[in-house]
């Protein structure tokens, strides 16, 4: 039943690994979103895909890379895992044709780098 | 480059009281303004979207009202309850077409018993 859903919930790794994060949405939405709300709980967006084609990219270092296998996911890899990526990572969908669309959230991914 | 603020950073009320929170906005040229309440630990739910066209939108004890001109939005809780503790974020959607969501650091609501 749940809309949008990623897993893991919760990540801790060491320093220098790499991590994957998943993200599925079953509301037929053809874009896509993370999002990263840091330690003072606050939200920006990393990247956006709209049917599996990149369309927003924030200056989000090249470690950080977005991979859609179709519309209906958008996975992130982060290599070489520093303490400033430790935060909650968020994905979201909404309907590309409709720009005034909500945007509906998973339940965040909390990653610890240690 | 939009920026969204929230005021007050965190607010402490008795049951039953009414309040407000304040989001401003630097960029009128959006598409809609999003709120949204995220408990401690989870995910963010939409509570009420209103689009630049409109003025306001009512969901049960919950209006959210709009003024674009000014770059204001207001969040007005009726009748607060012990359930409606949570953090609350407004969200601004960028005038262009793939608009992302631009979000203030949200309102920290406790309401006691």
């Amino acid at each position: 039943d749940t809309a949008v859903s990623q897993t893991p919930k919760y990540l801790v790794t060491q320093m220098g690994n790499d991590k994957s994060i998943k993200c599925e949405q079953n509301l037929g939405h053809d874009t896509m979103y993370w999002y990263k709300q840091d330690s003072k709980k606050f939200l920006k967006i990393m990247f956006s895909y709209n049917n599996k084609e990149l369309i927003i990219n924030e200056t989000v270092p090249n470690r950080f890379s977005p991979k859609s296998p179709d519309k209906a996911h958008l996975n992130l890899h982060i290599n070489s895992l520093e303490l400033g990526d430790s935060a909650v990572y968020f994905c979201a969908s909404s309907l590309r044709e409709l720009n005034t669309g909500e945007l509906f959230f998973g339940e965040g991914s909390r990653l610890t780098v240690l | 480059k939009q920026e969204v603020t929230q005021i007050p950073a965190a607010l402490s009320v008795p049951e039953g009281e009414n309040l407000v929170l304040n989001c401003s906005f630097t960029d009128s040229a959006i598409y809609n303004l999003q709120w949204f309440r995220q408990d401690p630990g989870k995910g963010l739910t939409s509570l009420l979207l209103i689009q630049s066209s409109q003025r306001e939108q009512t969901s049960g004890r919950l209006n959210a009202s709009l003024d674009k001109s000014s770059g204001r939005s207001t969040l007005y809780i009726a009748a607060s309850q012990p359930g409606d503790s949570a953090t609350y974020l407004c969200a601004t959607r960028g005038g262009t077409s793939y608009g992302k969501l631009t979000f203030g650091q949200g309102t920290i609501l406790t309401v006691h018993p």
